[in-house]
């Protein structure tokens, strides 16, 4: 099936350091989230996003809704341990039940 | 505030033995329901959804199956178990279509 573009697949960074990832799609999505995955859990939504263009914060977490529609980012400022995890970015079409996954970026800290 | 319940949290089953999880959501009516799998290290493949009572939807062919006997019960089952349905199980729910999708912890299957 489907599958959004995301990038990138693994992050190693230092804590404290900035973290940008950003999802891509030839289609046009209504909606896009945001998804972390810690070890052994199910994913839980950080951002939810239902306007092009729109910028949404969550604490240190900022998320952008891509103005074609077929993109999305999302930033963490000032890493810290417990951010280390996996992360989702998922979108909806209009009147869609189902998501569409991106195939996640694994994000790792050095202390 | 809406919830969501699956148990158990792990099992361990011998090849060609049944299966049955369960999943049921507190707080909602008529939620959309969701069946995910997930390989070690993968992404999320949906297996089964439900826009209600009874109503299953089937993602791909497989040795599992799903039902709705309540409106915020569902159930994944399998008669007999295959080395290839290890994993990590998810359900999901959602208010309604358009709607983001929230997940449960997940259920652990490894099969000897």
């Amino acid at each position: 099936g489907q599958q959004l573009n995301q990038s990138p697949q693994s992050m190693f960074i230092q804590e404290g350091e900035d973290v940008s990832m950003n999802c891509t799609s030839s289609s046009i999505f209504n909606t896009w989230l945001w998804y972390k995955q810690d070890p052994g859990e199910g994913p839980v939504l950080l951002i939810a996003l239902y306007k092009a263009g729109e910028l949404t914060s969550n604490g240190r977490l900022t998320a952008q809704f891509g103005i074609t529609r077929k993109d999305s980012f999302l930033n963490i400022s000032a890493s810290i341990p417990s951010d280390v995890g996996i992360y989702f970015c998922a979108g909806l079409k209009q009147g869609a039940q189902k998501l569409v996954f991106g195939q996640g970026t694994r994000l790792t800290i050095n202390p | 505030s809406q919830t969501i319940h699956q148990w158990p949290a792990t099992l361990v089953q011998p090849v060609g033995s049944p299966l049955s999880l369960e999943c049921t959501v507190e707080g909602t009516s008529n939620p959309n329901l969701y069946w995910y799998r997930q390989a070690a290290g993968r992404g999320l493949q949906l297996l089964f959804y439900s826009v209600g009572i009874g109503q299953i939807s089937s993602e791909v062919p497989q040795n599992l199956s799903a039902s709705r006997p309540q409106d915020r019960q569902f159930i994944l089952s399998s008669k007999k178990l295959l080395l290839s349905d290890s994993g990590f199980y998810l359900c999901a729910w959602s208010n309604r279509d358009d709607q983001p999708q929230h997940f449960g912890d997940g259920t652990r299957l490894s099969i000897l």
